[in-house]
């Protein structure tokens, strides 16, 4: 069963680059790693995702070894906002690549 | 444009009632999810469609629980006698392209299910 496991909740503060790390030692060769946000009330947002190396977007950046056995979110210069469950997530290839959703990591901001 | 809508947002009902959820996925998305969220938990995957085809059930937890999206685009998770352990939120999400997880999914706002 593919699993990851990120840390369970970060503290930090406004302006401050934030790395989240996730472990993932049994992602299938195929599967991509993808990040979701959520805020409270609301439903996941999809953040960002890639394969190797690395991705960035207007929101964050996404760093993944050669080995791809882990990964880490970078937010850069967090607001109060950001404040929110980041979830990392890899396909299942026993279970037809289903995303398995752990708990997250609750990362609060603080002024 | 319009996000995936759900309806309705909050549903109380007494145990062994059936209740329906609908969700209205985002207009042309080929594949639908639903999936059930506890307070403080990830989600759940519950089932999943491409266009009207019914994937994946394997995350249903029994036969009390379908779903059917038969022109595929709205769908509806029907749970029968309703029990107090089916208390959650229930979340859809729908992708543009079909069947791969991988594909960004767009989550709509969920119904919270309280079952008395």
């Amino acid at each position: 069963l593919a699993k990851t496991t990120q840390p369970i909740s970060m503290d930090s503060y406004e302006g401050q680059e934030v790395n989240i790390t996730c472990s993932h030692n049994n992602i299938a060769t195929n599967d991509y790693i993808t990040w979701y946000q959520q805020f409270p009330s609301q439903g996941p947002r999809f953040i960002i995702q890639g394969y190797k190396t690395k991705v960035t977007n207007e929101v964050a950046s996404l760093f993944i070894p050669a080995d791809r056995k882990s990964s880490t979110l970078s937010l850069p210069r967090v607001s109060l906002s950001d404040t929110a469950v980041y979830y990392c997530l890899v396909g299942d290839m026993d279970s037809n690549y289903q995303l398995i959703w752990g708990a997250g990591t609750k990362l609060i901001i603080k002024p | 444009g319009a996000g995936v809508s759900q309806s309705p947002r909050y549903k109380v009902t007494k145990r062994g009632q059936d209740v329906a959820l609908r969700c209205d996925p985002i207009s042309g998305h080929v594949s639908l999810y639903w999936y059930r969220q506890a307070l403080g938990q990830g989600p759940e995957f519950l089932t999943y469609f491409n266009y009207e085809a019914q994937q994946d059930k394997s995350g249903l937890p029994n036969d009390r629980f379908s779903a059917e999206r038969p022109e595929g685009s709205i769908s509806t998770l029907t749970i029968q006698r309703t029990e107090q352990r089916d208390s959650a939120m229930y979340r859809c999400a729908s992708s543009a392209t079909n069947g791969n997880f991988n594909n960004e999914q767009f989550f709509g706002p969920g119904t919270r299910l309280t079952v008395l």
